[in-house]
């Protein structure tokens, strides 16, 4: 069984464009959560996409966005980079959600705004 | 909602030693407690999830228990091997009515000396 894919696994952007990461569940997995990783903040939680819709939410400004398809791949995207966004952001899959279910985390995709 | 913090932040042990530690996490609304191992370079890997206050769970020679009335939980390595060495991450499920979040705590970071 296929694990989580994120893609790419690296990438390099400048201040103020855009940036869309995408990840690919478990088969048979409809939930997809995204969290960033600093080395000063820990992972920090992003949000939680469940059968399309946006379930659960943490406490990152509306630069932040996601959304997941009918396939349950999930797509995060950040808008008008800041250098502070540089950070591994990983995804990851559930059956049926964060909680108190196992979640299954993916490689990471690794961003550096410059 | 406050922190989750996790202690020590890092340790040092000998092949061989027994290690244990800690996480703390706010007791009000908890819905769930999880632990991952997390090497260098690779996903973080699941250990357990716990719900229940009094929840024992083991895997091969690692150990988790919890407390959910005073918000603690220990996780236990018996006998630690080099192959242990990574960082140990918790993670305490908050229900903030119709949003959960996930909070992470720093981790511990573990090397076992050969």
């Amino acid at each position: 069984k296929a694990g989580v894919t994120q893609t790419p696994r690296y990438l390099i952007k400048t201040r103020g464009q855009q940036v869309t990461l995408s990840c690919s569940p478990i088969s048979g997995h409809r939930s997809v959560s995204w969290y960033q990783q600093t080395p000063g903040q820990g992972l920090q939680f992003l949000f939680e996409y469940f059968s399309e819709t946006q379930r659960n939410k943490g406490n990152f400004p509306g630069r932040f966005s996601g959304r997941q398809f009918s396939n349950s791949r999930s797509e995060m995207n950040v808008s008008t980079l800041e250098l502070g966004d540089s950070a591994l952001y990983l995804c990851a899959s559930s059956a049926t959600g964060i909680s108190g279910n196992t979640i299954y985390f993916g490689e990471g995709s690794w961003l550096t705004v410059v | 909602i406050l922190n989750v913090e996790q202690s020590p932040q890092s340790l040092h042990v000998q092949e061989g030693d027994s290690t244990n530690f800690t996480c703390s996490f706010p007791s009000s609304n908890f819905y769930a407690l999880h632990w991952y191992r997390w090497e260098t370079a690779k996903s973080p890997e699941a250990l357990f999830v716990m719900t229940l206050n009094g929840d024992e769970k083991k895997k091969g020679r690692i150990s988790a228990t919890l407390n959910t009335k005073e918000g603690y939980s220990y996780l236990y390595i018996k006998g630690s091997q080099p192959e242990d060495s990574a960082t140990y991450l918790c993670a305490s499920g908050q229900d903030a009515g119709n949003n959960r979040k996930l909070i992470w705590g720093l981790g511990t970071s573990l090397a076992v000396n050969p």
